[in-house]
């Protein structure tokens, strides 16, 4: 069973305050995921990463970044955290478009972590 | 204009029940449909996937896809408590792996 795992369950940080968010995967997975999620907008993505060290931005990453430094492990980082990214907060995973899948796109899930910025 | 819109909810029916979900899309040029299933405090789960245009059917779960109208719908028959979740649709192109989620729809199936 693919297992995606993420740092922490729950985490209250101040404002202005680092945060880093960890997720890892075992199951040697190319590509992986931020989202964050919020009642109503559903599952927005933040970035995403598709090999070691290479990144993209997703449709909202003003005040994130990333890093991916080994494949198993993607970090989002808040830079300076701010009350309007209190959040649920989701990583992913995925096989990459070579492999011998019809669907090479299912992406696993770990089980988030729900951030107060204070 | 959201490029997948789904209906929040939420919807709450009785047990035995059918469930019907939707969501619309303007993306003509996606090609691969699913629907996720995520539980109070989980992450999602993959629960079905179509490819292109057509119905799948899997125990007393069935998606279907309307291309033409860029509808997609999960139906659950004899719906259990244990049924109640968020279900999100997700949607993409042929040669993409980023998925665009609907918002979600919050289902309860009381006992």
């Amino acid at each position: 069973d693919v297992k995606v795992t993420q740092s922490s369950r729950y985490l209250v940080k101040r404002t202005g305050e680092k945060v880093f968010l960890e997720c890892v995967q075992d199951m040697d997975h190319e590509n992986m995921f931020w989202y964050r999620q919020d009642p109503g907008l559903g599952l927005r993505l933040i970035y995403f990463s598709y090999d070691v060290k290479m990144k993209e931005k997703g449709d909202i990453p003003e005040g994130y970044s990333v890093s991916r430094e080994k494949k198993e492990r993607f970090s989002l980082i808040l830079e300076s955290a701010s009350t309007n990214q209190t959040s649920m907060y989701l990583c992913a995973s995925s096989l990459n478009r070579g492999a011998l899948t019809l669907l090479y796109n299912e992406q696993f899930f770990g089980p988030g972590t729900r951030l107060t910025v204070l | 204009q959201k490029e997948v819109e789904q209906d929040p909810g939420p919807l709450s029916v009785p047990e035995g029940a059918i469930v019907s979900l939707n969501c619309t899309y303007s993306n003509s040029a996606f090609q691969y449909f699913m629907w996720y299933r995520q539980y109070s405090r989980k992450g999602p789960e993959l629960l079905m996937y179509t490819y292109s245009s057509g119905n799948k059917e899997d125990g007393r779960f069935t998606a279907q896809v309307d291309k033409s109208s860029k509808y997609i719908s999960l139906f659950i028959r004899d719906s259990q408590p244990s049924d109640s979740a968020t279900y999100l649709c997700a949607m993409s192109l042929l040669n993409d792996y980023k998925l665009s989620f609907g918002a979600g729809t919050t289902v309860t199936v009381r006992a």
